[in-house]
């Protein structure tokens, strides 16, 4: 079975500054995707960032990158330039891809506060 | 707009009754998920659908039916026999294949409907 772990339940940082959250997960899959969602206060999910496995290239969105080790299935997330409005849960979660529907497979969480 | 509906936001529900949450996509997509999620554990899989009709367990389904009569539509019942039914649940959408371009592979959430056992 996947397992996907977030080692760190929460992080600081400062505002404009930069943070990584940190995300290990194992598999013995060789076809997958890795994602990183954030949870507001307002609980709705948002995709932030994700990354094929079949691609050694990091993904990056505006100020949000991935550093993905593939042969240590380790996958964080790096926020550049830290906003208030960053101050959330941030979940790493998994996916086989498999051409039908697979559930992803979360993290604990990582609660991420911003600081002035 | 295209997107995800959940109701109701917030639901009460007695020991001993059923209830119903509602889920609906105008995405065209053919899966549905439900997921669910407690404090300080990420979401887990309830049931998930890849077509009318047609439904799958996941990794908590006892306790909890669900039915795709329709493709926009896949409601959760929270059953009597679900022993700790408080949590936060939400629903998801996706398409299915191996098909390249933005969101091909992306599942989009509803924004939740947190129930609560009094």
């Amino acid at each position: 079975a996947q397992t996907v772990t977030q080692s760190q339940p929460e992080m600081s940082v400062q505002e404009a500054e930069t943070v990584t959250l940190s995300c290990t997960y194992d598999t013995s899959e060789s076809d997958y995707y890795l994602f990183w969602y954030k949870q507001p206060p307002s609980r709705q999910m948002i995709l932030v960032i994700r990354q094929e496995a079949y691609k050694q290239q990091n993904a990056t969105e505006n100020r949000f990158s991935v550093n993905f080790q593939k042969a240590a299935k380790s996958f964080s997330l790096k926020i550049s330039d830290s906003q208030l409005g960053d101050a959330a849960m941030y979940f790493c979660a998994y996916r086989r891809n498999t051409g039908t529907a697979s559930k992803l497979t979360f993290g604990t969480g990582t609660r991420l506060q911003v600081t002035l | 707009d295209g997107g995800i509906t959940q109701s109701p936001k917030y639901l009460f529900r007695k020991e001993g009754q059923n209830v119903t949450l509602s889920c609906e996509q105008n995405l065209n997509h053919d899966a549905m998920y439900w997921y669910r999620q407690d404090p300080g554990q990420g979401l887990r899989l309830i049931y998930y659908s890849q077509i009318v009709n047609d439904f799958q367990k996941g990794d908590i389904a006892e306790g909890y039916s669900v039915s795709r009569e329709k493709k926009e539509s896949f409601p959760l019942t929270v059953t009597s026999a679900q022993k700790n039914p408080t949590a936060f649940y939400l629903c998801a959408s996706s398409i299915i294949g191996r098909v390249a371009g933005p969101s091909y592979n992306e599942q989009f959430f509803g924004p939740g409907t947190r129930l609560t056992v009094l």
